[in-house]
């Protein structure tokens, strides 16, 4: 599975959008792009995954480039639930049955 | 529907003792996962089982034993618990081995071993 690299803390006003980057650089071609976020102290919550299509679902937006070696999850409207570590996974649909979670980017959003 | 549930919640061994870590699923899901998280750390992959009747090693599996009772239950055991495993386990299921892409994750057993 390819690697990804995120920043490891980003801070949000409330309201606001959140946009969290993820570099995927050595992606391959079937490869996923899958956003999971954890809340303190829980397990963690499947959130959006896309291939090259830009995606959107009632929690988030997932925009990956064209070239797909980055991705970033948008969260429209920010609100203090929303703070969280969120992963970025990156792996193909098929295989291992394991998720490479790292250490993903701690969101504060801020009243 | 309650999801994914673990027992216990918490739990505190001395090193060298056992204990089984129970996991279930009511959305009759195939495929179930054993992870651990270490503080600040993302999780790691202990053992999982693609279907009923198969499981199989992820990246941490030294330690610790699997049992797939059934489709719904998936337990985890510590045969000589050592202050190494002290972490957070989470169990998941998804609803196939090959196809999966969204793991239901329950809410975590929290283990000291001292």
């Amino acid at each position: 599975d390819a690697k990804t690299t995120q920043p490891p803390s980003m801070d949000c006003a409330e309201g606001r959008a959140a946009n969290l980057p993820c570099n995927h650089s050595t992606i391959s071609g079937n490869e996923y792009v899958y956003w999971y976020r954890q809340i303190h102290s829980q397990g963690p919550q499947y959130i959006i995954h896309g291939l090259k299509n830009n995606e959107t679902n009632e929690m988030a937006s997932l925009i990956i480039t064209e070239d797909r070696k980055s991705s970033t999850l948008i969260l429209p409207h920010a609100t203090l639930r929303d703070t969280a570590v969120y992963y970025c996974i990156v792996r193909a649909k098929t295989g291992a049955n394991n998720l490479f979670f790292g250490t993903g980017t701690r969101l504060t959003v801020i009243p | 529907n309650a999801g994914v549930t673990q027992t216990p919640k918490f739990q505190v061994l001395k090193t060298g003792q056992s204990m089984t870590l129970q996991c279930a699923q009511d959305m009759n899901h195939n495929s179930m996962y054993w992870y651990r998280q270490d503080p600040g750390m993302g999780l790691r992959l202990i053992y999982y089982s693609a279907s009923e009747g198969t499981t199989d090693k992820g990246e941490v599996p030294n330690g610790y034993n699997v049992s797939r009772l059934n489709k719904r239950e998936f337990s985890l055991r510590l045969e000589s618990a050592a202050p190494s495993q002290t972490s957070v386990y989470f169990c998941a299921s998804s609803e196939a081995g090959t196809s999966a892409y969204e793991q239901y994750f329950g809410p975590g057993t929290r283990l000291t071993v001292t």
